[in-house]
């Protein structure tokens, strides 16, 4: 069966500053990550998945996040924080395609200080 | 991207009446749709896998008979929860495949149910 672990609740920055956003998974095949940004009272918006190829995947807003077989790991990662990137993060990962769902991690909230 | 929309999105019901949301695929054919359930400050918890035309297939400890799921066309998934009570308030969102694009899940903006 495959996980997703997010180990941090809670993540602080200042504004300007690089933000990483942790996730480790774990799957029987190859795994399919994803990762998703729910605002307060709003569904999930996408952000960026890695299916193959390149280990560092470009998504929305400029966020980007880094595939690492080895570590099992698949950080969120941005260069420069916005206040308004302030929310609640999901790595998601599903382990073959077709109909099985999405399995998500407990979240990440992050929270940007100008 | 493919759209998913719910209604409604929020409703408030008195303890011991049903609630039916809908969901639906708006610009393609979702032969598989998926119901979430996020308690605050939680993560989205799979309640069941719904394929149209047949029944739902329920994750572990969801009561089948309290929440109803039907996927009677490719583009609509209806959710009831029955008898609901207050411990049945959440936040509760569909996710929907598409068929044409194998690795994608679209989600809807989901619905607050509050009961009274």
């Amino acid at each position: 069966a495959q996980s997703v672990a997010q180990p941090e609740d809670q993540v602080n920055v200042a504004e300007g500053n690089p933000l990483t956003v942790k996730c480790t998974y774990s799957v029987s095949g190859n795994p399919y990550l994803f990762w998703y940004v729910q605002y307060p009272n709003r569904g999930l918006q996408f952000l960026l998945k890695y299916i193959t190829g390149d280990n560092l995947v470009k998504g929305s807003y400029g966020f980007e996040a880094e595939f690492n077989k080895s570590q099992t790991s698949f950080h969120l990662k941005k260069p420069s924080a916005l206040v308004s990137d302030s929310a609640l993060y999901f790595c998601a990962v599903r382990d073959i395609p077709g109909n099985t769902p999405l399995v998500f991690g407990k979240g990440t909230r992050l929270s940007v200080i100008a | 991207g493919a759209v998913v929309s719910q209604h409604p999105s929020w409703v408030i019901c008195k303890s011991g009446t049903s609630v039916k949301i809908e969901c639906r695929s708006l610009d393609f054919q979702a032969t598989t749709m998926f119901w979430y359930r996020q308690f605050p400050k939680q993560s989205l918890m799979l309640m069941a896998t719904s394929n149209e035309g047949s029944k739902a297939t329920y994750e572990q400890g969801v009561e089948k008979d309290k929440f109803l799921i039907n996927h009677a066309s490719l583009t609509l998934s209806t959710l009831t929860v029955t008898s609901a009570h207050p411990e049945d308030s959440s936040f509760y969102i569909c996710s929907a495949r598409d068929p044409l694009a194998v690795y994608e899940q679209y989600f809807g903006p989901g619905t607050r149910l509050t009961v009274t």
